[in-house]
């Protein structure tokens, strides 16, 4: 599975936009993009997941540049219990294959 | 849904001893996963099962972690024996497989372990 970078940490104020941006400039055709996340001390929580097109569901926003190198989650409004850990994931689909491999994430920090 | 359970939600031991972890998944759930997480290494699939078969244990550290599925509501990972190392939060987790491409897991509360 593709390679992924994010920032290590990141701010947002409380009733903002907050967008976490993903790097995975070795993407390959078959592989989509999953975002989850984890609240301290809770175990992670899937948030959305695509594969080139744009994805939005009640929690987020997923957008997925044309080349598929790189995503960012959006939250649309973003609350004091939006602050966790966000983890960008690529995976392939395929078969039996249901492994996610969780990298270091970006410590999203809503500040009041 | 009472969500995914786990059980001891703590459990602090000595070196050396047995430990024995459970978990229940989400019933009509039939993938199951258990993950270690501490801050050196964050967090990582030891082992995975689909219908109560293992799938994927190649995260499994070594031969004192072993991990069971008798039936479709009930997995237990076991340490024998354990060792301070082992000190970590264990998750449980269930999906189930909608399509391929589909990979929500829903994660248990956890299990904090220390060995002292």
């Amino acid at each position: 599975d593709a390679k992924t970078t994010q920032p290590p940490s990141m701010d947002c104020a409380e009733g903002r936009a907050a967008n976490l941006p993903c790097n995975h400039s070795t993407i390959s055709g078959n592989e989509y993009v999953y975002w989850y996340r984890q609240i301290h001390s809770q175990g992670p929580q899937y948030i959305i997941h695509g594969l080139k097109n744009n994805e939005t569901n009640e929690m987020a926003s997923l957008i997925i540049t044309e080349d598929r190198k790189s995503s960012t989650l959006i939250l649309p409004h973003a609350t004091l219990r939006d602050t966790a850990v966000y983890y960008c994931i690529v995976r392939v689909a395929r078969g039996s294959n249901y492994k996610l491999t969780f990298g270091k994430g970006t410590l999203l920090t809503v500040n009041p | 849904d009472a969500g995914v359970i786990q059980s001891p939600r703590h459990e602090v031991t000595e070196m050396g001893q047995e430990v024995t972890l459970r978990c229940k998944p989400i019933s009509g759930h039939d993938y199951l996963f258990w993950y270690r997480q501490t801050m050196m290494r964050g967090l990582e699939l030891l082992i995975y099962f689909n219908n109560n078969v293992p799938i994927d244990d190649s995260g499994m550290p070594e031969d004192r972690f072993s991990a069971k599925m008798p039936n479709a509501s009930f997995s237990t990972l076991k340490i024998q024996p354990s060792e301070p190392r082992d000190s970590a939060v264990y998750f449980c987790a269930s999906s189930y497989r909608r399509d391929p491409s589909y990979n929500e897991q829903f994660f248990g509360p956890g299990t904090r372990l220390t060995v002292l």
